[in-house]
């Protein structure tokens, strides 16, 4: 099971909004609606935003939103915040009944 | 409280056995699937098996396949990750984290514990 494809870096100016796309196959991503979202600042341990695509977790700000289209999920981030900086991952349910991170993308905030 | 607490990390030779722990405190163990997710020194995450709350079922990444086995012991609310035949490549944080479904897995992770380092090296 090959990870999800993301992008390695992505940037953006405070208040800006950004988006991270999230790449599968037909046995990953585009088979359910079983994406999710984790951020993680360093040294840190990961912390869910978004799950089964576009849900977030009470507590999670409404800035964060998730969508999918076909094989490829995304996340969006609006009204960019100093404190938004940190690794992002997606994870995918499987055809194969496992679960896939995404690679990572590390956010910059300019 | 939620708490998740691995143990049981260390360093082992290439071809050598370990055996990881995870005790859960804060909720009710036996009704919640568990994942073991390693993340190697500067490098993303991967997940790596997941266990369901009973413990009847589980499942593994291909990497890991044949070599790792995941059980728990509802009795002492403790999520185990049995790895043998350790490689270079599974040198590794070992977070031990929960589903978020209870009496039925979610596929989504919503408790992570602040992991076990392991260490391959001869």
């Amino acid at each position: 099971q090959s990870a999800l494809t993301q992008p390695a870096s992505v940037s953006g100016s405070p208040g800006q909004s950004i988006t991270i796309s999230c790449t599968g196959t037909s046995s990953d991503v585009g088979a359910y609606d079983y994406v999710s979202w984790y951020q993680q600042d360093p040294g840190k341990v990961p912390k869910l935003i978004i799950y089964d695509v576009n849900n977030r977790p009470s507590g999670v700000s409404n800035r964060f939103s998730g969508s999918k289209s076909g094989n490829t999920a995304s996340l969006t981030i609006s009204g960019l915040q100093a404190e938004d900086e940190a690794e992002y991952y997606c994870s995918s349910y499987t055809r194969r009944s496992t679960l896939v991170f995404g690679g990572g993308t590390k956010l910059t905030v300019l | 409280q939620v708490h998740l607490v691995e143990s049981g990390g260390g360093v082992v030779q290439p071809g050598g056995s370990l055996r990881l722990s995870c005790a859960a405190s804060g909720f009710t163990f036996s009704t919640y699937g568990m994942h073991w997710v390693r993340q190697a020194p500067g490098k993303g995450l991967e997940w790596v098996a997941i266990i369901t709350h009973e413990g009847s079922i589980d499942y593994y990444a291909q990497s890991v396949r044949d070599r790792f086995t995941i059980s728990r012991d509802n009795s002492r609310n403790i999520l185990y990750l049995q790895m043998n035949s350790l490689r270079g490549g599974d040198a590794a944080v070992y977070y031990c984290v929960r589903d978020a479904g209870t009496s039925g897995t979610k596929y989504y992770m919503d408790v992570w514990g602040e992991g076990t380092t392991v260490t391959v090296s001869s």
